[in-house]
């Protein structure tokens, strides 16, 4: 089982631009949450994905969107991208209706926004 | 809304030595609490969990007791070793679907 895979590792961008991350979640798993860790900061919840829908949000601005897919992986769109936006973007899978510790993440792809 | 709030780091120990990082909460209620780690090109693991007041998560040495009278989840390992270096972070539940929130987490280096 490879687990909570993410893509691509790293990747850098220019202010202005738009960004694609993607994310493949544990076999089984159906729901796909996003989280933003800034550097030195904690995770921040985004959103999370089930059933193809945004289930729930956090307290993102429009510019980040996403979409889920029928075999459950998901993509993380972020639109007009600011220098603030560069952080390590975790992905989290679960079964729908567990609880949130039995989530798994992802390692991660890190974004330079220059 | 419901908040964490852990001691800031880097916290460095030598081998052996005892280890407490203090972590307290704000919440409405009584929301689980769990310790995650992160090691450098990992994701993040949950190391222990405590559902309900009084409750002690423990794993691989590692202890935090849910106190509610302190609103504390403080982790403890009685020894630390070198493999113990990573970034830990304490959370809690949020109310809505799995979602989870985090404090900015502390660095652990422990040196031979």
């Amino acid at each position: 089982d490879a687990g909570v895979t993410q893509s691509p590792t790293h990747l850098i961008k220019t202010r202005g631009q738009q960004v694609t991350l993607r994310c493949s979640p544990k076999s089984g798993h159906d729901t796909v949450s996003w989280y933003q860790q800034a550097l030195g900061q904690g995770p921040q919840f985004i959103f999370q994905y089930y059933e193809e829908e945004e289930r729930q949000r956090g307290n993102f601005p429009d510019r980040f969107s996403g979409h889920q897919f029928p075999n459950y992986s998901s993509e993380l769109n972020v639109n007009a991208l600011l220098l603030g936006d560069s952080a390590l973007y975790l992905c989290a899978s679960s079964i729908a209706g567990g609880r949130a510790y039995e989530q798994y993440f992802g390692p991660g792809t890190r974004l330079t926004v220059t | 809304g419901n908040s964490v709030t852990q001691m800031e780091g880097p916290v460095t120990l030598s081998e052996e030595a005892f280890l407490t990082i203090n972590c307290t909460y704000t919440a409405t209620g009584y929301p689980s609490l769990f310790w995650y780690v992160q090691y450098p090109g990992e994701g993040l693991q949950l190391l222990l969990k405590a559902t309900k007041a009084d409750d002690k998560g423990s794993n691989k040495g590692f202890e935090a007791t849910y106190r509610k009278e302190t609103t504390s989840f403080h982790l403890e390992k009685g020894s630390v070793q070198v493999s113990d270096s990573a970034v830990y972070f304490c959370a809690l539940e949020d109310t809505g679907f799995q979602k989870l929130v985090f404090g900015t987490g502390t660095r652990l280096l422990v040196s031979p």
